[in-house]
Parts: C-alpha cells; sequence; structure tokens
C-alpha cells in the first residue's frame, strides 16, 4: 500500500530563511504526490503536484518540489520564507483509484 | 468559479445520535471524495464517490455512509455516534478522479464535536 512520511511535524524557520520540508513516500506504483497547505480553520489548498511530466514541480508562493525516485523522497521548499507561509503542510500520494494518502503534517513556524 | 461548499461548518451532537453533512462540489466536478481529519489519526480517506456510486472505500465502521446525487451533490451519514468520531470532516472534489491531470480541490470542512 502506498504512504508518505512527513519527517519533523514541527519545523520553525526565521523570515527570509529558506524552507525545507521532507517527505518520503512509499508506492509499488509510479506516484502522483502532491504537497497542499492547510491554514487554521480552513480546508487544504493545493500547493503543487507532480505526475511524472517533471521531475522539478514549481506550485504557488514561490514553493517547488522535487521528485528523486531513488531517494523516494519529494521534498517541498522555499528560498524565502514569509510570516504568511505559518501553516500546515501536508505531503500526500494518490493512485488512479484516487484513494489519497496524507502524511502527519508539518507545522511551520515562520519567526520575525 | 465557486469552489467546494460544506455544510453545515459546525455541529455539536451528543453520543448515540446520527449526522449527515453536505458537501456540494465545484461545478462540473464528478467525483467527491470525503476524508476525516483528527489531531491522532490525521488526514484519513473515507470513501469516494463518481457518479453517484461508490468507487472507492477506506478503513471505517459500517457507521460511516455516503451517497451521491444526480447533481453530484453528495451526503455523508454517521450513524450511532461516538466520542471519537469528533473531528473535521473534508470533502474534496474533482473531474473525474482516477488521472493524472486530475486534482483534488478541498472544502473548508465540517467541525463535529460530540458530547
Amino acid at each position: 500500500a502506498q504512504s508518505v512520511t512527513q519527517l519533523g511535524s514541527h519545523v520553525s524557520v526565521s523570515e527570509g530563511a529558506l524552507v525545507l520540508l521532507r517527505c518520503n513516500y512509499s508506492s509499488s506504483v509510479p506516484p502522483y504526490l502532491f504537497w497542499y497547505v492547510q491554514y487554521p480553520n480552513q480546508g487544504l489548498q493545493l500547493l503543487l503536484k507532480y505526475t511524472s511530466a517533471a521531475t522539478l514541480v514549481k506550485g504557488i508562493n514561490g514553493f517547488e518540489a522535487e521528485f528523486k525516485k531513488s531517494e523516494t523522497s519529494f521534498h517541498l521548499t522555499k528560498p524565502s520564507a514569509h510570516m504568511s507561509d505559518a501553516a500546515e503542510y501536508f505531503c500526500a500520494v494518490s493512485d488512479l483509484n484516487n484513494d489519497m494518502r496524507f502524511g502527519a503534517g508539518t507545522r511551520l513556524t515562520v519567526k520575525p | 468559479k465557486a469552489g467546494v461548499t460544506q455544510t453545515p461548518r459546525y455541529l455539536i451532537k451528543t453520543r448515540g445520535q446520527q449526522v449527515t453533512l453536505s458537501c456540494s462540489p465545484i461545478s462540473g466536478h464528478r467525483s467527491v471524495s470525503w476524508y476525516q481529519q483528527t489531531p491522532g489519526q490525521g488526514l484519513q480517506f473515507l470513501f469516494e464517490y463518481f457518479s453517484e456510486t461508490q468507487r472507492n472505500k477506506g478503513n471505517f465502521p459500517g457507521r460511516f455512509s455516503g451517497r451521491q446525487f444526480s447533481n453530484s451533490r453528495s451526503e455523508m451519514n454517521v450513524s450511532t455516534l461516538e466520542l471519537g468520531d469528533s473531528a473535521l470532516y473534508l470533502c474534496a472534489s474533482s473531474l473525474v478522479g482516477g488521472s493524472s491531470t486530475d486534482t483534488q480541490y478541498f472544502g473548508p470542512g465540517t467541525r463535529l464535536t460530540v458530547l
């Protein structure tokens, strides 16, 4: 069965610093991988997704993620953190059955 | 285009009662999926409906059920509520599901509290 593991339930960075949120996946078939962001009391918003077209995926709000098959990773990065990036981030893997499995989430704190 | 809407946004019920949650997908979307989000278990897939048929199901007891109407709107029902059913229930819609080019769009969720 497919699954994702997010390393680090909490990540804290200073404003302007690099953001790196880690995600490793397990899948027996080529995966579709996603990063979602959730702000307090809101649903999930799609940041970006990987569907095998390109290994480096650019998303909204300056985020990007690189699919590395050899490392089974799909880490999310942003060169310069902004206060508005503070939220919870979820990595997810899906198959063609639309059965999406989410990681436990990483709460990002941005310090001024 | 309007996003996914869920009603109600908040619900308080007592143990043993039943509850029905509603989800209206984005116009033109035919696939609706439901998820339960709790601090302890995280986000867990409940089921997916497409063209009024349950196409996929997660590992939840039979107390959790759903249906989809001809206009793609979906309802989720939980019978004989337990304290552990307190959670944020999220609905997501996509065009057809099962496609690498498809994307699930989430609603704001319904927060259910069971007392």
